[in-house]
């Protein structure tokens, strides 16, 4: 069955650790997105990329990098440089490009725990 | 700038009791609208979504909702709640954002509570 698949589910990262978050469909979907989730202030936007090699700032990029080598894969990592990373992690996917209105397909989450 | 507001933080209906949930939307020429629910600990499942025509739309889960313009609002309802309906529900509204990139912003979530 197509779909996301986001590991691992849960992660602990020590003080000063980067992490890497891993986001991957099979849905051949051109967009990818990776959100944040904190109670009761729904979802923000980290990073999205609508094509393979590019992506864009979202809201709150800052302490995060994300790469799209592969129109399948947008992994997000966690630098030591966020200093509140504890949240719930959601990647999704869109097929189409540009102004498509398709909705967005989402994974079933990382959630990310300072040790 | 596109925007969505949820004014409903939790609601507590019965079990068999009907249910509308709320979002107010501000969009631009063309709304795409949608509605998503997540059970905890679980991705957003998409509920409803609305980007033209017929504007009595259907959903899964037995809800369904209707587009009205002029009160800029696309609230989902159910006629009789379910204990598996208990999530939490978020609207969104796409659009462009400088360009033709297409973004979601979304509400920050209506909790439902349903008492047997």
């Amino acid at each position: 069955d197509g779909g996301i698949t986001q590991s691992p589910k849960y992660l602990f990262r020590k003080e000063g650790q980067n992490v890497t978050l891993s986001c991957e469909q099979n849905l051949n979907h051109d967009a990818m997105y990776w959100y944040r989730q904190d109670p009761g202030q729904g979802l923000r936007l980290i990073y999205y990329s609508q094509i393979v090699n590019d992506f864009q700032k979202g809201d709150i990029a800052e302490g995060y990098s994300v790469s799209r080598e592969k129109k399948e894969s947008f992994p997000l990592t966690v630098t030591s440089a966020q200093k509140n990373p504890t949240a719930f992690y959601l990647c999704a996917s869109r097929r189409g490009g540009g102004d498509s209105p398709q909705p967005q397909h989402f994974g079933d989450g990382t959630r990310l725990s300072i040790l | 700038a596109q925007s969505v507001t949820q004014p409903d933080i939790h609601i507590t209906v019965s079990e068999g009791a009907s249910l509308e949930l709320r979002c107010n939307y501000s969009y631009g020429a063309t709304p795409y609208l949608f509605w998503y629910v997540q059970s905890p600990g679980q991705g957003l499942q998409l509920l409803l979504k609305y980007f033209s025509g017929d504007t009595l739309v259907q959903g899964i889960k037995g809800f369904e909702a209707e587009f009205k313009r002029s009160q800029s609002s696309f609230n989902p309802r159910k006629p009789s709640v379910h204990w598996s309906d208990a999530a939490e529900y978020f609207c969104a509204v796409g659009g462009t954002s400088g360009g033709s990139n297409y973004k979601l912003t979304f509400g920050k979530g209506t909790l439902l509570t349903v008492n047997p």
